[in-house]
Protein backbone atom coordinates (compact mmCIF):
# COMPACT_ATOMS: atom_id res chain seq x y z
CA UNK A 1 0.00 0.00 0.00
CA UNK A 2 0.68 3.58 -0.35
CA UNK A 3 2.95 5.49 2.44
CA UNK A 4 4.68 8.40 3.33
CA UNK A 5 7.51 8.26 5.93
CA UNK A 6 8.88 11.97 7.36
CA UNK A 7 11.97 12.80 9.54
CA UNK A 8 11.26 12.34 13.79
CA UNK A 9 10.93 15.54 14.94
CA UNK A 10 10.78 18.03 16.54
CA UNK A 11 13.48 20.09 14.51
CA UNK A 12 15.05 23.26 16.68
CA UNK A 13 16.02 26.25 14.20
CA UNK A 14 17.29 29.02 15.43
CA UNK A 15 15.74 32.50 13.02
CA UNK A 16 17.27 32.31 9.71
CA UNK A 17 18.96 29.04 9.54
CA UNK A 18 18.37 26.76 6.78
CA UNK A 19 15.26 24.15 6.91
CA UNK A 20 14.97 20.62 5.31
CA UNK A 21 12.01 18.55 6.45
CA UNK A 22 12.87 14.96 4.31
CA UNK A 23 10.17 12.78 3.22
CA UNK A 24 9.98 10.17 1.11
CA UNK A 25 7.46 7.93 -0.18
CA UNK A 26 5.81 4.34 -1.39
CA UNK A 27 3.14 4.33 -4.23
CA UNK A 28 1.84 2.51 -7.35
CA UNK A 29 1.33 4.48 -10.44
CA UNK A 30 1.92 8.73 -10.11
CA UNK A 31 0.57 10.02 -6.50
CA UNK A 32 0.43 13.91 -6.50
CA UNK A 33 2.33 14.94 -3.67
CA UNK A 34 1.81 17.61 -0.79
CA UNK A 35 2.89 19.87 2.28
CA UNK A 36 0.69 20.59 4.77
CA UNK A 37 1.24 22.85 7.93
CA UNK A 38 -0.72 23.06 11.20
CA UNK A 39 -0.10 25.81 13.18
CA UNK A 40 -1.33 25.27 17.06
CA UNK A 41 -4.85 25.35 17.48
CA UNK A 42 -5.66 25.11 13.99
CA UNK A 43 -6.69 22.77 11.05
CA UNK A 44 -4.36 21.74 8.53
CA UNK A 45 -3.50 24.25 5.31
CA UNK A 46 -1.87 22.96 2.28
CA UNK A 47 1.41 24.71 2.33
CA UNK A 48 2.27 23.45 -1.30
CA UNK A 49 1.77 20.87 -3.96
CA UNK A 50 3.53 19.47 -7.17
CA UNK A 51 1.21 16.70 -9.32
CA UNK A 52 4.09 14.91 -11.76
CA UNK A 53 8.10 14.22 -11.39
CA UNK A 54 10.17 17.12 -11.04
CA UNK A 55 7.60 19.56 -10.53
CA UNK A 56 8.63 22.04 -7.98
CA UNK A 57 5.83 23.85 -5.59
CA UNK A 58 6.75 27.24 -4.06
CA UNK A 59 5.08 28.92 -1.18
CA UNK A 60 6.09 31.52 1.42
CA UNK A 61 9.81 30.76 1.14
CA UNK A 62 9.19 26.94 0.78
CA UNK A 63 10.28 24.40 -1.86
CA UNK A 64 9.88 20.99 -2.76
CA UNK A 65 10.40 19.06 -5.47
CA UNK A 66 8.66 15.89 -6.78
CA UNK A 67 11.78 13.45 -7.55
CA UNK A 68 11.11 10.24 -8.99
CA UNK A 69 13.66 8.36 -8.86
CA UNK A 70 14.10 9.16 -5.42
CA UNK A 71 10.53 8.93 -4.46
CA UNK A 72 11.26 12.25 -2.59
CA UNK A 73 9.48 15.47 -1.71
CA UNK A 74 11.44 17.04 0.75
CA UNK A 75 10.51 20.27 2.35
CA UNK A 76 13.03 23.33 2.01
CA UNK A 77 13.35 26.78 3.22
CA UNK A 78 16.22 29.36 3.06
CA UNK A 79 15.99 31.30 5.95
CA UNK A 80 13.39 30.33 8.47
CA UNK A 81 11.15 32.85 10.90
CA UNK A 82 9.65 32.18 14.19
CA UNK A 83 6.03 32.41 12.53
CA UNK A 84 7.14 29.67 10.96
CA UNK A 85 7.15 27.23 13.79
CA UNK A 86 4.20 24.79 13.17
CA UNK A 87 4.08 20.85 12.22
CA UNK A 88 4.27 19.62 8.87
CA UNK A 89 2.82 16.90 7.38
CA UNK A 90 4.11 15.59 4.08
CA UNK A 91 1.08 13.84 2.21
CA UNK A 92 0.56 12.23 -0.86
CA UNK A 93 -2.82 11.30 -3.27
CA UNK A 94 -3.70 8.30 -5.04
CA UNK A 95 -5.91 5.84 -5.89
CA UNK A 96 -9.69 5.92 -6.25
CA UNK A 97 -10.70 7.04 -2.33
CA UNK A 98 -8.36 9.92 -3.23
CA UNK A 99 -7.29 9.56 0.32
CA UNK A 100 -4.86 11.29 1.48
CA UNK A 101 -1.63 9.28 3.01
CA UNK A 102 0.10 11.56 5.82
CA UNK A 103 2.91 11.13 7.08
CA UNK A 104 3.30 11.40 10.67
CA UNK A 105 4.09 15.13 10.94
CA UNK A 106 7.49 16.88 11.87
CA UNK A 107 7.14 19.83 14.64
CA UNK A 108 9.63 22.59 13.31
CA UNK A 109 10.52 24.93 16.56
CA UNK A 110 12.16 28.79 15.49
CA UNK A 111 13.81 30.27 18.11
CA UNK A 112 14.58 33.99 17.99
CA UNK B 1 -15.74 33.49 2.94
CA UNK B 2 -15.10 30.15 1.93
CA UNK B 3 -14.46 27.48 4.46
CA UNK B 4 -15.13 23.84 5.76
CA UNK B 5 -16.84 24.30 9.11
CA UNK B 6 -17.43 21.86 12.10
CA UNK B 7 -19.03 21.86 15.36
CA UNK B 8 -18.34 20.98 17.98
CA UNK B 9 -15.10 21.99 18.36
CA UNK B 10 -14.46 20.21 21.55
CA UNK B 11 -17.00 17.30 22.87
CA UNK B 12 -16.56 15.50 25.99
CA UNK B 13 -18.91 12.60 26.42
CA UNK B 14 -19.05 8.87 27.91
CA UNK B 15 -19.31 5.47 26.53
CA UNK B 16 -22.07 4.56 25.05
CA UNK B 17 -23.49 7.83 24.24
CA UNK B 18 -24.33 8.52 20.58
CA UNK B 19 -23.01 11.94 18.86
CA UNK B 20 -22.78 13.36 15.58
CA UNK B 21 -19.92 15.64 14.94
CA UNK B 22 -21.37 18.29 11.87
CA UNK B 23 -19.48 19.37 8.74
CA UNK B 24 -20.36 21.73 6.17
CA UNK B 25 -18.58 23.40 3.30
CA UNK B 26 -20.04 26.27 1.26
CA UNK B 27 -17.54 25.63 -1.57
CA UNK B 28 -19.51 23.64 -3.45
CA UNK B 29 -16.82 20.88 -3.12
CA UNK B 30 -17.84 16.91 -4.76
CA UNK B 31 -15.65 15.41 -2.44
CA UNK B 32 -15.44 15.57 0.99
CA UNK B 33 -13.83 13.14 4.06
CA UNK B 34 -13.22 12.70 7.65
CA UNK B 35 -9.66 12.14 9.09
CA UNK B 36 -8.47 11.23 12.65
CA UNK B 37 -5.45 12.41 14.09
CA UNK B 38 -3.45 10.54 16.49
CA UNK B 39 -0.30 11.44 17.87
CA UNK B 40 3.08 9.81 15.97
CA UNK B 41 0.67 8.23 13.47
CA UNK B 42 -0.43 11.31 11.42
CA UNK B 43 -3.72 11.35 9.84
CA UNK B 44 -6.16 8.43 9.08
CA UNK B 45 -8.91 8.21 6.45
CA UNK B 46 -12.23 7.45 8.34
CA UNK B 47 -14.96 7.87 5.48
CA UNK B 48 -15.20 9.76 2.09
CA UNK B 49 -17.97 10.81 -0.02
CA UNK B 50 -17.84 11.45 -4.00
CA UNK B 51 -20.99 13.22 -4.30
CA UNK B 52 -24.39 13.33 -2.87
CA UNK B 53 -25.75 9.70 -1.68
CA UNK B 54 -22.51 8.05 -2.64
CA UNK B 55 -20.38 7.49 0.37
CA UNK B 56 -17.76 4.53 1.08
CA UNK B 57 -14.82 3.64 3.55
CA UNK B 58 -11.78 4.63 4.49
CA UNK B 59 -8.83 3.21 6.34
CA UNK B 60 -10.53 3.46 9.73
CA UNK B 61 -14.11 2.92 9.47
CA UNK B 62 -14.97 0.79 12.12
CA UNK B 63 -17.37 2.40 14.94
CA UNK B 64 -17.82 5.24 12.96
CA UNK B 65 -20.93 6.11 10.10
CA UNK B 66 -21.81 9.26 7.95
CA UNK B 67 -23.75 10.33 5.52
CA UNK B 68 -24.10 13.01 2.16
CA UNK B 69 -27.75 14.17 1.83
CA UNK B 70 -26.88 17.34 0.75
CA UNK B 71 -23.51 18.26 -1.17
CA UNK B 72 -22.71 21.07 1.64
CA UNK B 73 -22.88 18.01 4.77
CA UNK B 74 -20.85 15.52 5.83
CA UNK B 75 -21.86 14.45 9.52
CA UNK B 76 -19.50 11.68 11.40
CA UNK B 77 -22.21 9.64 13.64
CA UNK B 78 -20.58 7.85 16.81
CA UNK B 79 -23.58 5.36 17.55
CA UNK B 80 -21.49 4.12 20.60
CA UNK B 81 -18.11 6.06 21.18
CA UNK B 82 -15.49 4.06 23.12
CA UNK B 83 -12.69 5.84 24.61
CA UNK B 84 -10.18 4.29 21.71
CA UNK B 85 -12.10 7.44 19.70
CA UNK B 86 -10.86 9.73 21.23
CA UNK B 87 -9.07 11.63 18.83
CA UNK B 88 -8.86 15.10 17.37
CA UNK B 89 -10.90 15.01 13.89
CA UNK B 90 -10.60 16.90 10.73
CA UNK B 91 -13.53 17.05 8.03
CA UNK B 92 -12.38 18.14 4.45
CA UNK B 93 -13.70 19.01 1.42
CA UNK B 94 -12.22 19.70 -2.35
CA UNK B 95 -13.83 20.80 -5.83
CA UNK B 96 -13.44 17.36 -7.58
CA UNK B 97 -12.37 13.94 -7.36
CA UNK B 98 -9.58 14.49 -9.06
CA UNK B 99 -5.85 13.27 -7.52
CA UNK B 100 -4.50 16.65 -7.61
CA UNK B 101 -7.12 18.79 -6.16
CA UNK B 102 -6.24 20.59 -3.05
CA UNK B 103 -8.05 19.26 -0.11
CA UNK B 104 -9.77 21.89 2.40
CA UNK B 105 -9.49 21.20 5.95
CA UNK B 106 -12.19 22.29 8.62
CA UNK B 107 -10.66 23.51 12.56
CA UNK B 108 -10.88 20.00 13.87
CA UNK B 109 -12.59 18.64 16.94
CA UNK B 110 -11.26 17.26 19.71
CA UNK B 111 -13.18 15.08 21.26
CA UNK B 112 -12.98 12.40 24.97
CA UNK B 113 -14.92 9.46 25.35
CA UNK B 114 -14.57 8.74 29.58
Amino acid sequence: GNSVTQMEGPVTLSEEAFLTINCTYTATGYPSLFWYVQYPGEGLQLLLKATKADDKGSNKGFEATYRKETTSFHLEKGSVQVSDSAVYFCALSWGGRRALTFGSGTRLQVQP
Amino acid sequence: EAQVTQNPRYLITVTGKKLTVTCSQNMNHEYMSWYRQDPGLGLRQIYYSMNVEVTDKGDVPEGYKVSRKEKRNFPLILESPSPNQTSLYFCASSLSTGNKETQYFGPGTRLLVL
